[in-house]
């Protein structure tokens, strides 16, 4: 029974298009996170979303969208897709507070051509 | 210089051999620290989970906290192929609402 799952697995897309991620979890967790892995492994954190905040890293450009239908879900959407966004993109979520850790998915490889 | 410094190998011992990865950190408020295992085309997984300092052994893994020397550690006893991957520190505290902060991680390959 997957704790955090995400679809799809793999998505290939030509520049300039719109596309979605989701993302749900069963694990009761009330924060959830969206998370890019570049080429080298670094874990980049994207947002961080509970019921009551949205977290934003200023440095993600505003053509990524986090969109919260409730709590057990957080989809990515992803306009206008550039080669740089090419990356591993991980759903995560956590207790409140997040201080016992993360459970993270399998993550969605992107890859603009 | 960054928050969480972690090389990031590759490290490649042989089987059985002990292992020892290290993360420095520059924030003394840090308070929860974390060892995440991550394997090929896979997403990470919680390995160890230590709050202030001192160690937790879990089976063939120990993870050490010198919060004086801002100084972590992950050893891996009686190592196996199976855990050849990369591993990844991370720390946190309340003050910056436990938001994560991520060694680079280091790459691991235990050799049969």
């Amino acid at each position: 029974d997957t704790a955090v799952s995400q679809t799809p697995k793999y998505l290939v897309t030509q520049m300039g298009n719109d596309k979605s991620i989701k993302c749900e979890q069963n694990l009761g967790h009330d924060t959830m996170y969206w998370y890019k892995q570049d080429s080298k492994k670094f874990l980049k954190i994207m947002f961080s979303y509970n019921n009551k905040e949205l977290i934003i890293n200023e440095t993600v450009p505003n053509r990524f969208s986090p969109k919260s239908p409730d709590k057990a879900h957080l989809n990515l959407h992803i306009n206008s897709l550039e080669l740089g966004d090419s990356a591993v993109y991980f759903c995560a979520s956590s207790h409140l507070t997040g201080s016992y850790g993360y459970t993270f998915g399998s993550g969605t490889r992107l890859t603009v051509v | 210089q960054k928050e969480v410094e972690q090389d990031p190998g590759p490290l490649s011992v042989p089987e059985g051999a002990i292992v020892s990865l290290n993360c420095t950190y520059s924030n003394s408020a840090f308070q929860y620290f974390m060892w995440y295992r991550q394997y090929s085309r896979k997403g990470p997984e919680l390995l160890m989970y230590t709050y202030s300092s001192g160690n937790k052994e879990d089976g063939r893994f120990t993870a050490q906290v010198d919060k004086s020397s801002k100084y972590i550690s992950l050893f891996i006893r009686d190592s196996q192929p199976s855990d050849s991957a990369t591993y990844l520190c991370a720390m946190s505290d309340e003050d910056s609402n436990y938001q994560l902060i991520w060694g680079a991680g280091t790459k691991l390959i235990i050799k049969p």
